[in-house]
């Protein structure tokens, strides 16, 4: 198994710009689930999917965050406009459903400055 | 609303010692998880505890669960620089209507050789 693959693993943008994070999530899991993670403010959850559908974006911290699944293979996180607040480390994770007793896998992260 | 707390949130250590880290929650839950996250890398899944009393041991690690005091503990044994890393503890609660997986700020774990 591949496990949560995410891209990209950098990314370095100017303030304004738009920025797209991606992520496939473990073939057969039903939970996707979008992190970050700071030194100041440890790892939040952002948003997570159940079968393709938005549960809980609460953890979304503004409009300029969004967040698709279009099919149970493929999901995207977007900043636009980003700021330099938005420098953080973003993970992606899937598990299978819920009541599974699974632990999330999470994937390698793509790493955002945002300058 | 749920909350996470660990502690210590940094420990040195020399090897050969034990230690135990501490995760207190605010509310019940239905499962626990640690995980381990080395400098730059992902999180790995370390342990799932279930119920009252869990305990799971992998190597020098131990975990174990207590509900009713809403505490899980993370315990090394003979500690090995190779366990240096940040360990995180996360609370689910995803039988409930505020389903959510709250995760602790992590402890940072530096074993001195």
């Amino acid at each position: 198994d591949a496990g949560v693959i995410q891209s990209p693993r950098h990314e370095v943008t100017e303030m304004g710009q738009e920025v797209t994070l991606r992520c496939k999530p473990i073939s057969g899991h039903d939970y996707l689930f979008w992190y970050r993670q700071t030194m100041m403010r440890g790892l939040e959850l952002l948003i997570y999917f159940n079968n393709n559908v938005p549960i809980d974006d609460s953890g979304m911290p503004e409009d300029r965050f969004s967040a698709k699944m279009p099919n149970a293979s493929f999901s995207t996180l977007k900043i636009q406009p980003s700021e330099p607040r938005d420098s953080a480390v973003y993970f992606c994770a899937s598990s299978p459903w819920r009541d599974s007793n699974q632990p999330q896998h999470f994937g390698d992260g793509t790493r955002l400055s945002i300058l | 609303e749920l909350k996470v707390e660990q502690n210590p949130l940094f420990l040195s250590m020399q090897e050969g010692k034990n230690y135990t880290i501490y995760c207190n929650y605010s509310t019940t839950s239905d499962r626990l998880y640690w995980y381990r996250q080395d400098p730059g890398k992902s999180l790995e899944s370390l342990f799932v505890l279930l119920s009252n009393g869990a305990v799971k041991q992998e190597g020098r690690l131990m975990a174990s669960l207590d509900t009713k005091a809403r505490l899980s503990t993370l315990h090394i044994t003979a500690a090995v620089h190779d366990l240096s890393a940040t360990y995180f503890c996360a609370v689910d609660m995803y039988s409930r209507r505020d389903d959510k997986i709250i995760f602790g700020k992590g402890t940072r774990l530096h074993i001195l050789p």
